[in-house]
């Protein structure tokens, strides 16, 4: 059965504490891995696709990188601005009927104190 | 690009009453949207994979009639909770992907519904 599983489940650090999430998956065969952020009360917002193992990909202060179990989300000197949840989701290679589902990790709440 | 629009943002109303959330996708089309559930401090759960034209997934122990889902076009998905209870009070999430032949393209996401049955 296709997993995935984030760490921790919250984090709290000072502004300018560089930090990483994780997110850990077990998948048959990876499609897509996709990082979220949701803020209280709102929906998802999209920040960043990997397909394969070794490839990064970078927006302001966040870097996300891929391996074949794992994926981090990197963050460099934080503001408080960032803090949010971050959900992981990958997508399976399978075939059958779930083929388009995403599946989600449970997040990690990040606060970032000024 | 790829803005999702959700309305209405928040609905309290009646046990017994029936409640339409629509999902549109602003600024492409989308042949697939997703209706998700989520609880407070939890991930989201998926209910349903809307198709457009044809009947929608459901996830297991979602209720079909109890959620009727409807994708009559390329921008514009409804979901009809009927005749809600109090536990159906929870918020509601869709979202769309863009169709482009190729590589695999992440799904956009609308605000939310926050649904609360008296």
């Amino acid at each position: 059965e296709d997993q995935v599983t984030q760490s921790p489940e919250a984090l709290r650090l000072q502004e300018g504490e560089s930090s990483s999430l994780n997110c850990s998956y077990t998948v048959s065969g990876l499609r897509g891995l996709f990082w979220y952020r949701q803020d209280p009360g709102k929906g998802p917002e999209f920040l960043f696709t990997l397909y394969s193992a070794g490839e990064e990909k970078e927006k302001e202060r966040l870097k996300a990188t891929l391996t074949k179990k794992e994926s981090f989300l990197h963050i460099t000197a934080p503001k408080p601005e960032d803090s949010a949840t971050y959900l992981c989701a990958v997508q399976a290679l399978s075939m059958s009927q779930g083929a388009q589902k995403l599946v989600f990790g449970q997040g990690t709440r990040l606060t970032i104190n000024p | 690009g790829a803005v999702v629009s959700q309305h209405p943002s928040r609905v309290i109303c009646k046990s017994g009453t029936s409640v339409k959330i629509e999902c549109r996708s602003l600024d492409f089309q989308a042949t697939t949207m997703f209706w998700y559930r989520q609880f407070p401090k939890q991930s989201l759960m998926l209910m349903a994979t809307s198709n457009e034209g044809s009947k929608a997934t459901y996830e297991q122990g979602v209720e079909k009639d109890k959620f009727l889902i409807n994708h009559a076009s390329l921008t514009l998905s409804t979901l009809t909770v009927t005749s809600a209870h109090p536990e159906d009070s929870s918020f509601y999430i869709c979202s769309a992907r863009v169709t482009v032949d190729g590589r695999l393209q992440p799904q956009h996401f609308g605000d939310g519904t926050r649904l609360s049955i008296l």
